[in-house]
């Protein structure tokens, strides 16, 4: 079956923009998570959605960052006003059995 | 918090050798699970292989096995007869139980010399 599904691939915005990152999950997952990995290092947990629970954002930077996920489908990761640090690659993963995560190509993201 | 060290930011193998990369972490829990991601130069995230903490048996597949010791702390993964499609950035991670976020180690680089 499909995999998870990333958009865009690539994004290049201007400092201060606002970008929206897309999710699809594989389907049936119920679980849907968003991580970031900026350049050479590992991967940042950012937030984490479980069915209808209410989402754990512990991994959220700052108040610029939000997420939404419809259902058990889509995810929309938001970055508003951007700045150049928020340049990196974000990787979306979904999960079936509350073990093993699986990646989407991820967007990578710069910011000028 | 639970923390996850890999002390080997790059390794070198020649192809059809083996190799192991390393890993170590921090956790209070008794019940948790450790992987072993491949990231190529494509970006995508790759699941190589999962343990269970509970499980004493070690994960194998195919090539890639690990050696988990549970009171050390330890998680390395071997891979046996070394393929030129095995050069990538490895990571090694741990979740709790139960859909949990996944904490990553730093990676290593593994370069495949033919």
């Amino acid at each position: 079956g499909a995999g998870v599904s990333q958009s865009p691939s690539n994004k290049v915005t201007e400092k201060g923009k606002d970008v929206e990152l897309r999710c699809d999950p594989i389907s049936g997952h119920t679980a849907l998570y968003w991580y970031r990995q900026r350049l050479g290092q590992g991967l940042e947990f950012l937030i984490y959605f479980q069915g209808n629970s209410a989402p754990d954002k512990s991994g959220l930077p700052s108040d610029r960052f939000s997420a939404e996920r419809t259902g058990e489908s889509v995810s929309t990761l938001t970055i508003q006003r951007t700045q150049q640090e928020d340049s990196a690659v974000y990787l979306c993963a979904s999960s079936s059995d509350l073990s093993a995560q699986y990646f989407g190509p991820g967007t990578r993201l710069t910011v000028l | 918090a639970q923390t996850v060290t890999q002390s080997q930011p790059e390794m070198s193998v020649q192809e059809a050798e083996t190799v192991t990369l390393s890993c170590t972490y921090d956790t209070s829990e008794s019940d948790y699970y450790l992987f072993w991601y491949k990231q190529p130069p494509s970006r995508q995230m790759i699941l190589v292989i999962r343990q269970e903490a509970y499980k004493q048996q070690n994960a194998t597949e195919n090539r890639f096995s690990v050696n988990f010791q549970k009171a050390a702390k330890s998680f390395s993964l071997k891979i046996s007869d070394s393929q030129l499609g095995d050069a990538a950035m490895y990571f090694c991670a741990y979740s709790r139980q139960g859909a949990q976020k996944l904490v990553f180690g730093q990676g290593t680089r593994l370069t495949i010399n033919p």
